[in-house]
């Protein structure tokens, strides 16, 4: 069955410092999201992407954050520089279809600690 | 900003014996509702979904009610398995645009 992979699984930064978070989605899916998980939170949406564009963000999602498509497979998530605040599980979501009718694959998550 | 709230953080059923999970929004626009399990370390699964034009949807042994009058939905699990302990998110959407607000989830242990 096909899934929503997504490397590292763990990764450690230093606080200022830049990380890209990788996914790949599901093949033949067109829509992309970003999502994050602060631990003992609830998961939070930060930003969905369609046909090489955001088409929605959250509060969360600020100049310090983007999303890229560098290729046919990859979807990306960039911290500028990183905060202490931005430690939490970050999970990729792919659809096929936008939203409704359209079921969310979650990846297994990166978490990210920064210290 | 809590606009999707699950007030039991755990729960714990006897297995063969029926999961009620709860889930409370406040926003009215909300008009789609999803189930998600989740089990350490892996992403979200999906579960069962609910339009707002239904008050029940049941896919095998899981079934959410929708009580719109209540901003109120319920997942149940019957019978319960050992198989699905997880934490169970709810999530909402709109028609204004395709973010889902989750709920901070409640984490079911099925005894054996």
């Amino acid at each position: 069955e096909p899934e929503v992979t997504q490397t590292p699984s763990h990764q450690v930064t230093q606080m200022g410092q830049e990380v890209i978070l990788r996914c790949v989605p599901i093949s033949n899916h067109l829509y992309f999201y970003w999502y994050r998980q602060i631990l003992g939170q609830k998961v939070e949406f930060l930003v969905s992407f369609y046909n090489n564009e955001i088409s929605e963000k959250s509060e969360i999602f600020d100049d310090q954050f983007s999303v890229e498509r560098p290729d046919g497979s990859n979807f990306t998530l960039k911290i500028r520089s990183t905060k202490l605040e931005d430690s939490a599980m970050y999970f990729c979501a792919s659809s096929e279809l936008v939203r409704r009718s359209g079921t969310q694959y979650f990846g297994p998550g990166t978490r990210l600690l920064v210290l | 900003d809590q606009q999707v709230k699950q007030n039991s953080p755990s729960l714990s059923v006897q297995e063969g014996r029926i999961s009620i999970l709860n889930c409370d929004y406040t926003n009215s626009m909300f008009d789609y509702f999803l189930w998600y399990k989740k089990y350490p370390a892996e992403g979200p699964t999906f579960l069962i979904s609910i339009s707002s034009i239904k008050d029940k949807n049941e896919d095998g042994r899981f079934t959410v009610f929708l009580n719109k009058s209540a901003k109120h939905l319920s997942l149940h699990i019957v019978p319960s398995q050992p198989g699905d302990s997880a934490v169970y998110f709810c999530a909402a959407s709109s028609n204004t645009g395709n973010q889902f607000y989750f709920g901070t989830g409640t984490s079911l242990t099925v005894i054996p």
